[in-house]
């Protein structure tokens, strides 16, 4: 079955210029994340949607950040101005529910590089 | 406060051999789950195991096995007869609470890089 997809694959950008990134989670899940992999790092949380809920922007790490997400459906996440340090892997991640032993279910992310 | 700690920024093992990747964790919560997680070179997040807090018995998936101590707050993921396909990152993750009680965030710790050697 389809996995999460995410689009573009790899996004090189001018630093101030912003940019839009996709996901398709898996069918029928109600969860959807975002977080952001920095080279050689772990993944920082960045924003959780759960269903029809108000998301958790608590791991948004500035206003220049934002994303949405339509019912159960596709997600952006959006970067206004960017700068350098938001180079990295975006990566999303759907699950069954939020909760419990439900595992999280990766795509394979959005390489951004700012110059 | 670092909620994850993975303190074997690199590993190796010989090829058919056991490899132990550590893992501690900090809560307060008396419930909570955590998994592993495996990015090969792709990228990509492959899920491994999981262990709930309550789970009496210790977590087995396949050549995956999870050497839980909860008194000593430690979740160590054991890889038995290693393969060159092994060679990855490995992340270890916990989320608080557990079933209906828990959150949904996964806080995920800086990763153990693993070579396996022919």
């Amino acid at each position: 079955g389809a996995g999460v997809s995410q689009s573009p694959s790899n996004k090189v950008t001018e630093k101030g210029k912003d940019v839009e990134l996709r996901c398709d989670p898996i069918s029928g899940h109600t969860a959807l994340y975002w977080y952001r992999q920095r080279l050689g790092q772990g993944l920082e949380f960045l924003i959780y949607f759960q269903g029809n809920s108000a998301p958790d922007k608590s791991g948004l790490p500035s206003d220049r950040f934002s994303a949405e997400r339509t019912g159960e459906s596709v997600s952006t996440l959006t970067i206004q101005r960017t700068q350098q340090e938001d180079s990295a892997v975006y990566l999303c991640a759907s699950s069954w529910t939020g909760g419990g032993n439900s595992p999280l279910h990766f795509g394979n992310g959005t390489r951004l590089t700012v110059t | 406060a670092q909620k994850i700690t993975q303190t074997q920024p690199g590993m190796f093992v010989q090829e058919k051999e056991a490899v132990t990747l550590d893992c501690t964790y900090d809560t307060s919560d008396q419930s909570y789950g955590l998994f592993w997680y495996k990015q090969p070179s792709s990228g990509e997040m492959i899920f491994l195991i999981y262990q709930g807090s309550y789970d009496e018995q210790n977590a087995t998936e396949g050549r995956y096995s999870l050497n839980f101590q909860k008194a000593r707050k430690s979740a160590n993921l054991v890889i038995s007869a290693s393969q060159l396909g092994d060679s990855a990152m490995y992340f270890c993750a916990m989320r608080e609470g557990e079933g209906m009680d828990s959150s949904y965030k996964l806080i995920f710790g800086s990763g153990t890089r693993l070579l396996v050697r022919p």
